[in-house]
């Protein structure tokens, strides 16, 4: 069983829907949790952390943690053409960061 | 604040070469890690360095190699270059200010790609 786990995807969503990604993590002991974006050809970019059971939301984007069933999601809100990227999720272990494969998001006008 | 720094971007070795990449974090962060990013492999981790000591390090070879210098600056060294070595390799620095290890946000630099032929 893979550490952290993702939909490779592509998630294909219309302009204006609501995308979701998910991800399930192995270690009931992780404390941390990230989710980055990453374009085409550049580097990850953190857009959402989340520490606690619940809830987080920062503009159009919501992390969702639940620890009891060791997954974690992101909706995007009012998906535009320019959120299509690969969209990795990450977990904090001991000094360092545990990633997933990455989902592969295509919004379409 | 300025953001991760990477020297150089782009690299082009042959196989049998060493590299040294160099990382910069973000000012006032004294941990650093690295991951070597390919399309087959995902992100993987390769170690990491707070106040100039290596806490953590991933599954490769001993030809892979880091240090952390006294102004939180780090270097990786990859010797005996190797075809299979071909890909970005990330520097992301964190705060973690009383050194715990307990992962804190990480912001990667911009990479260098490396190239093997």
């Amino acid at each position: 069983q893979k550490e952290v786990e993702q939909n490779s995807g592509p998630l294909s969503v219309p302009e204006g829907a609501i995308a979701s990604l998910n991800c399930t993590y192995s270690d009931r002991g992780s404390q941390s949790f990230f989710w980055y974006r990453q374009y085409s050809g550049k580097s990850p970019e953190l857009i959402m952390s989340i520490y606690s059971n619940g809830d987080k939301e920062d503009g159009r984007f919501t992390a969702q943690l639940n620890k009891a069933s060791q997954y974690v999601s992101l909706l995007i809100r009012d998906s535009q053409p320019s959120d299509s990227a690969t969209y990795l999720c990450a977990v904090g272990g001991y000094n360092k960061l545990i990633f997933g494969a990455g989902t592969r998001l295509a919004v379409h006008p | 604040k300025a953001g991760v720094t990477q020297t150089p971007r782009y690299l082009i070795k042959t196989r049998g070469q060493q590299v040294t990449l160099s990382c910069s974090p973000i000012s006032g962060h004294r941990s650093v890690s690295w991951y070597q990013q390919t399309p087959g492999q995902g992100l993987q981790f390769l170690f990491e360095y707070f106040s100039e000591t290596q806490r953590n390090k991933g599954n490769f070879p001993g030809r892979f190699s880091g240090r952390q210098f006294s102004n939180s600056r780090s270097e990786m060294n990859v010797s005996t270059l190797e075809l299979g070595d071909s890909a970005l390799y990330l520097c992301a620095s964190s705060f973690d200010p009383a050194g715990t290890g307990i992962q804190s946000e990480q912001f990667f630099g911009p990479g260098t790609r490396l190239t093997v032929l």
